[in-house]
């Protein structure tokens, strides 16, 4: 299958920082990425989805002004987690699709920690 | 509002035998739907998808089976083994509406496959 980069794996942070997760998709171009968060023994809960040159689509309940995904290119998207607090400690997880595609390929994922 | 649902958690199996991981779905737009590995701490990984004009698609040791009409599909593994020990997603996806394709999981269910 395709190959989607998810970079970093892991994270620590400070409270109160910023932290930028990128997702790359290094051998077709992603016309459509999702953004997912896991929780422990949980199910992916899609966060949002960006289309390459427009807004991402935020789901219900997702803060976007906290949670900003930037797809400014179809190999390469963004997801900024600003001001994060231990609450937002978690697996995230971009998947990527590309045009005329149905299936998704997912990142490696990010574990991120706040402290 | 849980739209796609695997209802086990678990599921052990012994090696040589038949798994089957079930996944039930209620919205009825949902017209394209796949399966997914994932193993801890990784992202998850293709493993067969089924279009809604299809009841069964196979892919070697991998069989989906999809029944519309009771909004339900399976997983079968046969023969299953050791190495197919991780958690099992199921995902729907609905290309005409809204976000052009984003899928919605599953809780998943974890395999395990004893020698």
């Amino acid at each position: 299958g395709a190959v989607v980069s998810q970079h970093p794996s892991r994270v620590i942070c400070k409270s109160g920082t910023s932290v930028k997760i990128e997702c790359r998709s290094l051998d077709f171009q992603a016309t459509t990425m999702f953004w997912y968060r896991q929780f422990p023994k949980k199910s992916l809960m899609l966060m949002a989805t960006s289309n390459e040159g427009s807004k991402a689509t935020y789901e219900q309940g997702v803060e976007k002004d906290k949670f900003l995904i930037n797809h400014a290119s179809l190999t390469l998207s963004t997801l900024t987690v600003t001001s994060a607090h231990p609450e937002d400690s978690s697996f995230y997880i971009c998947s990527a699709r590309g045009q005329g595609h149905t299936e998704a390929f997912f990142g490696q994922g990010t574990r991120l920690t706040v402290v | 509002d849980q739209q796609v649902k695997q209802n086990s958690p678990s599921l052990s199996v012994q090696e040589g035998r038949i798994s089957i991981l079930n996944c039930d779905y209620t919205n009825s737009m949902f017209d394209y739907f796949l399966w997914y590995k994932k193993y801890p701490a990784e992202g998850p990984t293709f493993l067969i998808s089924i279009s809604s004009i299809k009841d069964k698609n196979e892919d070697g040791r991998f069989t989906v089976f999809l029944n519309k009409s009771a909004k339900h599909l399976s997983l079968h593994i046969v023969p299953s083994q050791p190495g197919d020990s991780a958690v099992y997603f199921c995902a729907a996806s609905a290309v005409i509406y809204n976000q052009g394709g984003k899928l919605i999981f599953g809780q998943g269910t974890e395999l395990s496959v004893k020698p």
